[in-house]
C-alpha cells in the first residue's frame, strides 16, 4: 500500500498570503495525484487531476505540481473561503490512499 | 445537473448489517466507474471499494474485505454497498463518488454501537 505523507499537519496563513502545501508518496505514483479542497460538514471537492491539472470551475489561485514522490498544492493568494482541509489521494495502486490531510487556518 | 444521494445508513449494533445504497441523476451513470469513500467522526479520508462501469472489476480496501460488497445497477442508476459484520472501527460518513471523482454525494452516517 503507498502511504502519502502530508504536511505541515496545521498551516496558518493570513488572507491574501500565498499557500504551500506538501504530499509525499512511500512510492512513486508517477503524476497519478489528484488533491482536495473539503469543508466542514461537506464533502471533498475534487481542486486538481493528474497532478497539475485543475478540475472544471477551480479558480487559478490553486496549482499543483510533482511527480513520482514528491507534490505541492499551492494557493496564490488565500481567499476567505480556501481556509478548510486539503487530501491528496493516488490513483496509481490499488488500494487507492488518500494523506492525512492539511487544515489550512486563518493566522 | 449531477447529483449523488445516499441512504441506508443508521445505528447499527456490532454484527449488524446495512445496504448502502447511492442514487445517480444527471449524467450517464452507466459508462461511470464509482467508488465509496469513508470518513470516521474527526478523521481523515479513506478509499472503500471500487466498482467498473459494467461490474467486471471491482476492489476493496483490505480494511473491508470479505465483509463489504460493491454492486450496482445500471437500469436503476444505482450503485450499492451491503455491509456485514459491522465493528465499531466502521462508524463512519460513506460517501459514493462518480469515477472521474468530481462529483460526490453528501454521505450518509453508519453509526456501529450497542
Amino acid at each position: 500500500e503507498i502511504v502519502l505523507t502530508q504536511s505541515p499537519a496545521t498551516l496558518s496563513v493570513s488572507p491574501g498570503e500565498r499557500a504551500t502545501l506538501s504530499c509525499r508518496a512511500s512510492q512513486s505514483v508517477s503524476s497519478y495525484l489528484a488533491w482536495y479542497q473539503q469543508k466542514r460538514g461537506q464533502a471533498p471537492r475534487l481542486l486538481i487531476d493528474d497532478a497539475s491539472n485543475r478540475a472544471t470551475g477551480i479558480p487559478a489561485r490553486f496549482s499543483g505540481s510533482g511527480s513520482g514522490t514528491d507534490f505541492t498544492l499551492t494557493i496564490s493568494s488565500l481567499e476567505p473561503e480556501d481556509f478548510a482541509v486539503y487530501y491528496c489521494q493516488q490513483r496509481s495502486n490499488w488500494p487507492l490512499t488518500f494523506g492525512g490531510g492539511t487544515k489550512v487556518e486563518v493566522k | 445537473e449531477v447529483q449523488l444521494v445516499e441512504s441506508g445508513g443508521g445505528l447499527v449494533q456490532p454484527g449488524g448489517s446495512l445496504r448502502l445504497s447511492c442514487a445517480a441523476s444527471g449524467f450517464s451513470f452507466s459508462t461511470y466507474s464509482m467508488n465509496w469513500v469513508r470518513q470516521a467522526p474527526g478523521k481523515g479520508l479513506e478509499w472503500v471499494s471500487y466498482i467498473s462501469s459494467s461490474s467486471s472489476t471491482i476492489y476493496y480496501a483490505d480494511s473491508v474485505k470479505g465483509r463489504f460488497t460493491i454492486s450496482r445497477d445500471n437500469a436503476k442508476n444505482s450503485l450499492y454497498l451491503q455491509v456485514n459484520s459491522l465493528r465499531a472501527e466502521d462508524t463512519a460518513v460513506y460517501y459514493c463518488a462518480s469515477g472521474g471523482w468530481i462529483s460526490w454525494g453528501q454521505g450518509t452516517l453508519v453509526t456501529v454501537s450497542s
